[in-house]
C-alpha cells in the first residue's frame, strides 16, 4: 500500500488561508469517507483535526476544515496562525492495509 | 481526559527482541480498537498495526507480518507489541492510539512515543 501523496511544504502569511492536498486512488481516498487529519508539532504526538473527512472533534478550531472530491482530500486552514505552524498528515481506510498516510506536509507561516 | 502512555523502547541490535507496552486508562480500554504507528527519524507516519477490543482481530503492515505481535490485556488495560526479528529499517519512534469509538476510522488519542533504535 502506497502512502498517499502530500504537497511536501505550504506557505502562508498570517490570516491567509492555506489547502493541504491528500492525493490517493478509487482503493482509498475515492471510496471511503474515513480521511482524517492529523496535526503534528515537533516532537510531539500527533493530533486529531479532522475525521470522516470533514468533521472535526471538540476544541478543535473551525479554522480547520476538511472536504473530499474523488481520489483527493483536502484541509483548510482559514486566518492562518503562528501556532499552525507544524507538519500535517492526512489518513485514509483502505481496502487492503486497512490504513494508510499522506506522505506529510509541513506548514510554514511566513 | 484519556490518556495513553508507552514503555519498552530502547536499543536493541539486529535480529533482536523488544516488547513495547502501552498503558490506557480514564477510558473503557476494552471497548477500543487500538493501534500501533511508527515514525522513522525525519520521515512520515506509518500505520504498523491493530487489534479489536477483545482481542481477537489483529491486522498488520506487510512491513511487519510475521515478525511483530499485537496483543492486549484488558484486566490490565495494556497494550503491547511484540517485536521479533528486528532490522534497522524498523527503527522509529513508536505511538500507540485508540481509534475513535464511533467506528469513524480515526485515531483520537495517541502515546508519547517510545523510541526504538535497532543497531549494532
Amino acid at each position: 500500500q502506497s502512502a498517499l501523496t502530500q504537497p511536501a511544504s505550504v506557505s502562508g502569511s498570517p490570516g491567509q488561508s492555506i489547502t493541504i492536498s491528500c492525493t490517493g486512488t478509487s482503493s482509498d481516498v475515492g471510496v471511503y469517507n474515513y480521511v482524517s487529519w492529523y496535526q503534528q508539532h515537533p516532537g510531539k504526538a500527533p493530533k486529531l483535526m479532522i475525521y470522516e473527512v470533514s468533521n472535526r472533534p471538540s476544541g478543535v478550531s473551525n479554522r480547520f476544515s476538511g472536504s473530499k472530491s474523488g481520489n483527493t482530500a483536502s484541509l483548510t486552514i482559514s486566518g492562518l496562525q503562528a501556532e499552525d505552524e507544524a507538519d500535517y498528515y492526512c489518513s485514509s481506510y483502505t481496502r487492503s492495509s486497512p490504513y494508510v498516510f499522506g506522505t506529510g506536509t509541513k506548514v510554514t507561516v511566513l | 481526559e484519556e490518556q495513553l502512555v508507552e514503555s519498552g523502547g530502547g536499543l536493541v541490535q539486529p535480529g533482536g527482541s523488544l516488547r513495547l507496552s502501552c498503558a490506557a486508562s480514564r477510558f473503557t480500554f476494552s471497548f477500543s480498537w487500538m493501534h500501533w504507528v511508527r515514525q522513522a527519524p525525519g520521515k512520515g507516519l506509518v500505520w504498523v498495526s491493530r487489534i479489536s477490543g477483545d482481542g481477537s482481530i489483529t491486522s498488520y503492515a506487510d512491513s511487519v507480518k510475521g515478525r511483530f505481535t499485537v496483543s492486549r490485556d484488558n484486566a490490565k488495560n495494556t497494550l503491547y507489541l511484540q517485536m521479533n526479528s528486528l532490522r534497522a529499517e524498523d527503527t522509529a519512534v513508536y505511538y500507540c492510539a485508540r481509534e475513535k469509538e464511533d467506528y469513524s476510522r480515526a485515531f483520537d488519542y495517541w502515546g508519547q512515543g517510545s523510541l526504538v533504535t535497532v543497531s549494532s
